[in-house]
């Protein structure tokens, strides 16, 4: 049971737009930034974004982070085939004293 | 380019000690934190712990009491120990440069089966 609750599954088709959730509490997002990781399957993660909304070079201005109380979200836009993967969302919990993490999300594109 | 190679036994007995080592190369080691990582088969990623250069640790209190990290920068590498494995430690154990919290080099990962 994960500490952070994301969707296990979203799909789209290629050029739209994909929304991803990740839902915590007060302890960890409400009161931490939060990053995102894809992961290929196989592979080891590739950060996405940091601090929430920062995108460290070399990532597509297609992903984009953002948070609201006790929840976040990754939004990725002009969706291509090569977006379908695994997308964890991680946070700082206070009260844990740990980094935690969503489950984890599988990205299809249809 | 910073890359990161974890190494170890691939198979250990349930009650033994797991070591892994995560070499370090492109870039140095000093003035960093690093973290650890596992991951099983199918799962979602656990945060293990980090490691700052000067030694100084972050463990995951949920593996506190078994695990153990350290450095060695003459040769630009990171350790892990697990003592007193089970079948719940079976994983692929990934190391990462931390920038606190955003692990922005990861090794390739390395897969650690404990079983008699």
């Amino acid at each position: 049971q994960s500490v952070l609750t994301q969707p296990p599954s979203a799909s789209g088709t290629p050029g739209q737009r994909v929304t991803i959730s990740c839902s915590g509490g007060s302890s960890n997002i409400g009161s931490n930034t939060v990053n995102w990781y894809q992961q290929i399957p196989g592979t080891a993660p590739k950060i996405l974004i940091y601090r929430s909304n920062e995108r460290p070079s070399g990532v597509p201005d297609r992903f984009s982070g953002s948070t609201s109380g006790t929840s976040a979200s990754l939004a990725i836009s002009g969706l291509q085939s090569e977006d379908e993967a695994d997308y964890y969302c991680a946070a700082w919990d206070a009260s844990l004293n740990t980094w935690v993490f969503g489950g984890g999300t599988t990205l299809t594109v249809l | 380019q910073v890359q990161l190679q974890e190494s170890g036994p691939g198979l250990v007995k349930p009650s033994e000690t797991l070591s892994l080592t995560c070499t370090v190369s492109g870039g140095s080691i000093s003035s960093y934190y690093w973290s650890w990582f596992r991951q099983p088969a199918g799962k979602g990623l656990e945060w293990i712990g980090r490691i700052y250069t000067n030694g100084r640790t972050n463990y995951n209190p949920s593996l506190r009491s078994r695990v153990t990290f350290s450095v060695d920068k003459s040769n630009n590498e990171l350790s892990l120990t697990l003592t007193s494995v089970t079948a719940a430690d079976t994983a692929v154990y990934y190391c990462a440069r931390d920038l606190l919290g955003a692990w922005d080099h990861w090794g390739q990962g390395t897969l650690v089966t404990v079983s008699s």
